[in-house]
């Protein structure tokens, strides 16, 4: 069956770190992956789309990568701020023109 | 740019009643919108594409008797929960395609609870 994982747990870092959240997929052949950030009672924002023929992408302190053959990406936010913290959807668009989410990382930056 | 509204943020209704949720791209023409559904520490699950100009299509599993889409514009698509029961009670959230291919803008949510 088709499945996306992302971390369950939560992860609790410190300020200035680098956060690294992980989206592993099963079964799925994606043109592309995204990633949103979601806020407790908002609808999710937008913030990066890699596509299956790059390796990694990056946007101010974000980096995303994408392996096809290990059917993961990885998203990292460099010197990590409190104001990061929320939980991170990965998505998949497939075939039919649909975004598959996964359940969501909740990240948590400690000062 | 790219940016997604919807109305109501927050209804409570009793249940057996209707609920409109609308969903408007602001500042862009959609000619297709999404309609999901997230309850508390859950992914969002598509429920439904709502096409302009002709009808939505509902994933597996999604009453399409029970959640009526509406597009009758480019930038407006309405869902309307019929008869609402508790079990209805959730986050509805749309979203639209940006001007990049593949981005999708999401709307702030909508926040039902039926009594």
């Amino acid at each position: 069956s088709q499945k996306i994982e992302q971390n369950s747990e939560a992860l609790n870092i410190q300020e200035g770190k680098t956060a690294t959240l992980t989206c592993n997929y099963t079964n799925y052949s994606p043109a592309y992956l995204q990633w949103y950030r979601q806020d407790p009672g908002r609808g999710p924002v937008f913030l990066l789309l890699i596509r299956e023929n790059e390796k990694e992408k990056r946007k101010e302190r974000l980096k995303v990568t994408f392996d096809t053959t290990l059917k993961q990406s990885l998203f990292h936010i460099t010197a990590s701020q409190p104001a990061d913290s929320a939980t991170y959807l990965c998505a998949l668009y497939n075939q039919g023109g649909k975004l598959i989410f996964g359940q969501g990382t909740e990240l948590s930056v400690k000062p | 740019g790219a940016v997604v509204s919807q109305h109501p943020s927050r209804v409570i209704c009793k249940s057996g009643t209707s609920v409109k949720i609308e969903c408007r791209s602001l500042d862009f023409q959609a000619t297709t919108m999404f309609w999901y559904r997230q309850f508390p520490k859950q992914s969002l699950m598509l429920m439904a594409t709502s096409n302009e100009g002709s009808k939505a299509t509902y994933e597996q599993g999604v009453e399409k008797d029970k959640f009526l889409i509406n597009h009758a514009s480019l930038t407006l698509s309405t869902l309307t929960v019929t008869s609402a029961h508790p079990e209805d009670s959730s986050f509805y959230i749309c979203s639209a395609g940006g001007p990049q291919s593949g981005e999708q803008y999401f709307g702030p949510g909508t926040r039902l609870t039926v009594t």
